[in-house]
């Protein structure tokens, strides 16, 4: 019973050529998240998106972009990808944080390792 | 920055109860603490979360300190599978717009056979 799937569970790609990532849920959750986790680093938040509302991180470098084309899927783009853009990255997904009661849990995928030769 | 303090790593045996103890000493009164962990080449898993009273579900049990500056999530009866990097988070609900989990090191658990 996935709920949060990523594809590829690995991607190699070339320096400088771009590539997407992708993220698919079957939760119905209104908040969709991308992280970036490095070897032995907690994982970093690059943006979100609340429906069709994207919210940036202040760090996340231009290099990266993300498209919500529906509830279900969030893409992330990384245009021209260097050496220090591999890591594992993770797609997350919650609850709409405006309804009462509602907890800050949030449910993730298995990740897509990317590595860039 | 995160603001919580673990310990980077710990060791259980298998079968024994695993304590990982978690300092937010800085939480407000409208912060929850929240546990997640990692297994190993996968995503972070939800494990618990509570605001003052103690917690407990099919996963763990979480005792927070009556200050409320401290906790401990208690995994009873620790497997090989609990291996795993924890992560404690202190997170307000009511944060608006911001939904950010602000994730700290965590502490890498090995629970050995």
């Amino acid at each position: 019973d996935a709920m949060v799937i990523q594809n590829p569970r690995y991607q190699v790609t070339q320096f400088g050529k771009p590539v997407t990532l992708s993220c698919s849920q079957t939760l119905n959750h209104n908040v969709m998240y991308w992280y970036q986790q490095k070897s032995s680093q907690a994982p970093k938040l690059l943006f979100h998106y609340y429906d069709k509302d994207f919210n940036n991180e202040a760090d996340t470098p231009d290099n990266f972009q993300s498209r919500r084309p529906n509830t279900s899927f969030c893409f992330l783009d990384i245009r021209s990808p260097g050496l220090g853009d591999a890591a594992m990255y993770l797609c997350a997904t919650s609850r709409d944080l405006r309804l009462a009661g509602t907890s800050y849990e949030q449910y993730f995928g298995p990740g897509t390792r990317l590595t860039v030769t | 920055d995160a603001k919580t303090t673990q310990p980077p790593s710990m060791d259980c045996a298998e079968g024994r109860a695993a304590n990982l103890p978690c300092n937010h000493s800085t939480i407000s009164g409208n912060e929850y603490v929240y546990w997640y962990r990692q297994i190993h080449s996968q995503g972070p898993q939800y494990i618990i979360h509570g605001l003052k009273n103690n917690e407990t579900n099919e996963m763990a049990s979480l005792i927070i300190t009556e200050d409320r500056k401290s906790s401990t999530l208690i995994l009873p009866h620790a497997t090989l599978r609990d291996t795993a990097v924890y992560y404690c988070i202190v997170r307000a609900h009511n944060a608006g717009n911001n939904r950010k989990l602000i994730w700290g090191l965590g502490t890498s658990l090995a629970v050995n056979p």
